[in-house]
């Protein structure tokens, strides 16, 4: 089945630790996204990637980084300049990258608790 | 910028009623305007989108939403809920970024429904 994964579904860090989440995708899109969620806040974009070896910072990129080495990965590092990054994070991909109108589709999440 | 406001924090509606989530953008030029929906610790699911054309737009689980330029809004509606819509619902606007480029959605801070039986 094509969708997108991300792992850890849970994860705990102890402050001043980096941490990675994991998003991959089969679904051959070109373009990935990541968002933070909070209780009453929706949805906030931290990076974008519309093709590999190259990503733009979104509106709340800092104390985050990315990589995109291959088209079907985008991880999120959490660094420890991060200053709440107790949060749901979700990775959500789209099929091209200059293509404004594509449905984005969603992973399942990762709940990170910092310690 | 644009931005998306959805009014409500909570809605209550009994099983059997009619729904209407309400939604208001603001953006400049012609919005690409999504509803999506979010089971607790889970994803989220596209309910439905406006590009152009019908401004009556009919999406998945027998949801529908209006665009209404004159009013910078996009209701999402249901003629008769189910217990299992009990959910998160976010509004969201994609706009023609300067690059041409997939920029992100911007979004609502959500809609949380509940289902009275």
């Amino acid at each position: 089945d094509g969708g997108i994964t991300q792992s850890p579904k849970y994860l705990f860090r102890k402050e001043g630790q980096n941490v990675t989440l994991s998003c991959e995708q089969n679904l051959n899109h070109d373009a990935m996204y990541w968002y933070r969620q909070d209780p009453g806040q929706g949805l906030r974009l931290i990076y974008y990637s519309q093709i590999v070896n190259d990503f733009q910072k979104g509106d709340i990129a800092e104390g985050y980084s990315v990589s995109r080495e291959k088209k079907e990965s985008f991880p999120l590092t959490v660094t420890s300049a991060q200053k709440n990054p107790t949060a749901f994070y979700l990775c959500a991909s789209s099929i091209r990258a200059g293509g404004n109108t594509d449905t984005q589709y969603f992973g399942p999440g990762t709940r990170l608790t910092v310690l | 910028a644009q931005s998306v406001t959805q009014p409500d924090i909570h809605i209550t509606v009994s099983e059997g009623a009619s729904l209407e989530l309400r939604c208001n953008y603001s953006y400049g030029a012609t919005p690409y305007l999504f509803w999506y929906v979010q089971s607790p610790g889970q994803g989220l699911q596209l309910l439905l989108k406006y590009f152009s054309g019908d401004t009556l737009v009919q999406g998945i689980k027998g949801f529908e939403a209006e665009f209404k330029r004159s009013q910078s809004s996009f209701n999402l509606r249901k003629p008769s809920v189910h217990w299992s819509d009990a959910a998160e619902y976010f509004c969201a606007v994609g706009a023609s970024g300067t690059g041409g480029g997939a920029d992100g959605l911007t979004f609502g801070k959500g809609t949380h429904l509940i289902i009275q039986p």
